[in-house]
């Protein structure tokens, strides 16, 4: 089955820093990539999708990278905000194969003032 | 308003007494899913559901068992509840009839003594 691995597991960033969070997946059938944030005590909601036809997909201050070769994919936070600390999780699923998504362990992301 | 909701919120039990996690959208929605999230671990997927009378199973569907008999409910049952099946659980919908998009559920909190 897939296996998604995700660094790392923690993050701390200065406030209108960079921040880079990046998975790896093992299956190469693979096509649909979302990343979920968790804020403390809330439910994990989506934030940003790629498939597996695109490199890159953008929106606002939040960008993920796709790398079907290498079977891994980076979500990129620019301008970090103090509302952007929680938790990522990433995950791959196969759809039409299945459809199980399997996520990543979670990265703890901490913006500091 | 458009939503996922679970019952019980919390809930402490002992080893082996059946019980029901009700999971219920509102949405229309055909992809119905169910996680556990444990530290350290993330979230892992237990069952899966793409269609009325349609469920498969997830990366940890072990002592649990799920019916869709419904398209709007999803419960999540475990017939003889052990400790190491103390979790937070999540559902979530999906619009599709595939693990994209996924909308989460407030979660339930299980303790089995």
């Amino acid at each position: 089955g897939e296996n998604v691995e995700q660094h790392p597991s923690t993050l701390s960033v200065q406030e209108g820093d960079s921040a880079v969070i990046k998975c790896t997946y093992s299956d190469s059938a693979s096509n649909y990539f979302p990343w979920y944030k968790q804020e403390l005590g809330k439910r994990p909601q989506l934030i940003i999708d790629i498939r597996s036809n695109v490199g890159e997909k953008k929106d606002q201050r939040i960008a993920v990278t796709l790398n079907k070769t290498a079977k891994h994919f980076s979500l990129h936070i620019t301008e970090t905000q103090p509302e952007d600390s929680a938790v990522y999780f990433c995950a791959a699923s196969r759809a039409g194969g299945g459809n199980k998504l399997t996520f990543g362990t979670g990265t703890q992301l901490k913006v500091e003032l | 308003e458009a939503q996922v909701t679970q019952n019980p919120r919390y809930l402490i039990t002992v080893t082996g007494k059946k019980l029901t996690v009700t999971c219920s959208q509102n949405m229309n929605h055909e992809y119905m899913s169910w996680y556990r999230q444990d530290p350290g671990l993330g979230l892992r997927q237990i069952y899966y559901s793409m269609n009325v009378e349609v469920t498969d199973k997830g990366d940890v569907p072990e002592g649990y068992k799920v019916s869709r008999k419904e398209k709007r409910n999803f419960p999540l049952i475990l017939e003889s509840p052990s400790p190491n099946q103390t979790s937070l659980y999540f559902c979530a919908s999906s619009p599709n009839s595939n693990a994209e998009t996924q909308y989460f559920g407030p979660g339930t909190r299980l303790l089995v003594l």
